[in-house]
């Protein structure tokens, strides 16, 4: 699976939109892109995926480039309740396929 | 609804001691995972497995065995705890179409 490179870290103001950049210039023609975050110490929980256009529900959108190389999650009003670490993953989802987490980014909104 | 569901959810062991992490899942889904979470530090995968009766390995398996006897439960082994395996332990279940991960809420082991 190709592999992701994301900022350590981001801040946002609440109620301001938060952009979360994911680079993936080795990803292939069948992997899709996903987004999940970890706040504090609870187990990841799932926010989006896509393959080759934007997606959009009712937590985030996933905006990727035609090339698809990289890729932005956009939180469209961030609250206090946003701030955690996002990952973003490349997969092909398939058999023998494992599901490899990067570092992150830690997303801070404050007031 | 339970979803994904882990016992124990806390765990202290001296070194040496043996135990085994359960992993049920609810969905029917054909794939399960193993991460383990030190502090400050991203998820790494330690072993999983893509159907019933085969598992693989994952980043960091060394000291951990597993089992996948039934598609709805995975369990994780350590044969002898040793004080590095101090870990949040995070059990994970996807389906074969592409879908979202569902993750436990994690066990939290210290050896000591």
């Amino acid at each position: 699976d190709a592999k992701t490179t994301q900022p350590t870290s981001m801040d946002c103001a609440e109620g301001r939109a938060a952009n979360l950049p994911c680079n993936h210039s080795t990803i292939s023609g069948n992997e899709y892109v996903y987004w999940y975050r970890q706040i504090h110490s609870q187990g990841p929980q799932y926010i989006i995926h896509g393959l080759k256009n934007n997606e959009t529900n009712e937590m985030a959108s996933l905006i990727i480039t035609e090339d698809r190389k990289s890729s932005t999650l956009i939180l469209p009003h961030a609250t206090l309740r946003d701030t955690a670490v996002y990952y973003c993953i490349v997969s092909r989802n398939q058999a023998g396929t494992a599901l490899i987490f990067g570092k992150g980014t830690t997303l801070s909104v404050s007031s | 609804n339970a979803g994904v569901t882990q016992t124990p959810k806390f765990r202290v062991l001296k070194t040496g001691q043996s135990m085994t992490l359960l992993c049920a899942q609810d969905m029917n889904h054909e794939y399960m995972y193993w991460y383990r979470q030190d502090p400050g530090m991203g998820l790494r995968l330690i072993h999983y497995s893509v159907g019933e009766g085969t598992t693989a390995k994952g980043e960091v398996p060394d000291g951990y065995n597993v089992s996948r006897l039934k598609k709805q439960n995975f369990l994780l082994g350590l044969e002898s705890a040793a004080p590095s395996q101090t870990s949040v332990y995070f059990c994970a279940s996807l389906t074969a179409r592409a879908g979202a991960a569902f993750f436990g809420q994690g066990t939290r082991l210290t050896v000591v």
